[in-house]
């Protein structure tokens, strides 16, 4: 299986740049996604990452490093509604299955 | 499309009591996921579904808990007897194949309390 770890919360400024981590351990990696939930609301897909390197799309990136098992988001510009959980999700292809195992997440707080 | 589905938002039961949850994924979908979230151990998979058949339910914590996916359109995921525990976000999800490269779509979840 695997191990995934973020930060349980981090807080930023409205207008900064964050970066949240995710470190994980896998035998098979085989991809890595980003996904955004909202307080109360469903894990909505931002990114997927399957080989190195920086994956840009709009505000948000997302980083890959297979080699170091590490994965960054990167916000910019933030806003006020960025105020949510980022969860991180790793795939890993040794078991045979393709479905990602999901890390805890990182509460990301934005204040004016 | 309306997205996924997902009734009832609440749900609110004393314990013992059956409890159904419904899914209906996004039309053209071939695999459908039931996941649980909690605080203490954030999103984990029960068991998942391809082209209507169970494919792995080694996240279902115990017997109590059953799912079934009679057609593309319609899935439960049964809870019975429920216990104080099973307290939970369930989430149900789709997505056209199992690469999820596009990523899976989730519904907007069934708060459950049991009492």
């Amino acid at each position: 299986g695997q191990n995934i770890d973020q930060p349980t919360e981090m807080t930023a400024t409205e207008g900064a740049i964050v970066q949240i981590n995710c470190t994980y351990q896998t035998s098979g990696f085989n991809g890595l996604f980003w996904y955004q939930q909202h307080a109360g609301e469903a894990p909505t897909f931002l990114s997927y990452n399957v080989l190195d390197g920086l994956e840009e799309k709009g505000r948000f990136s997302s980083f890959l490093s297979r080699s170091k098992g590490y994965s960054y988001l990167l916000l910019k510009e933030l806003q006020m509604k960025d105020s949510a959980s980022y969860l991180c999700a790793v795939r890993d292809h040794a078991g045979g299955s393709y479905i990602p195992t999901f890390g805890r997440g990182t509460s990301l707080i934005v204040h004016p | 499309d309306a997205g996924v589905i997902q009734s009832p938002r609440h749900e609110v039961t004393e314990m013992g009591q059956e409890v159904t949850l419904r899914c209906k994924p996004i039309s053209g979908h071939d695999y459908l996921f039931w996941y649980r979230q909690t605080m203490m151990r954030g999103l984990e998979l029960l068991i998942y579904f391809n082209n209507n058949v169970p494919i792995d339910d080694s996240g279902m914590p115990e017997d109590r808990f059953s799912a079934k996916m009679p057609n593309a359109s319609f899935s439960t995921l049964k809870i019975q007897p429920s216990e104080p525990r099973d307290s939970a976000v369930y989430f149900c999800a789709s997505s056209f194949g199992d690469r999820g490269t596009y990523g899976y779509t989730f519904g907007s979840g069934t708060r459950l309390t049991v009492v």
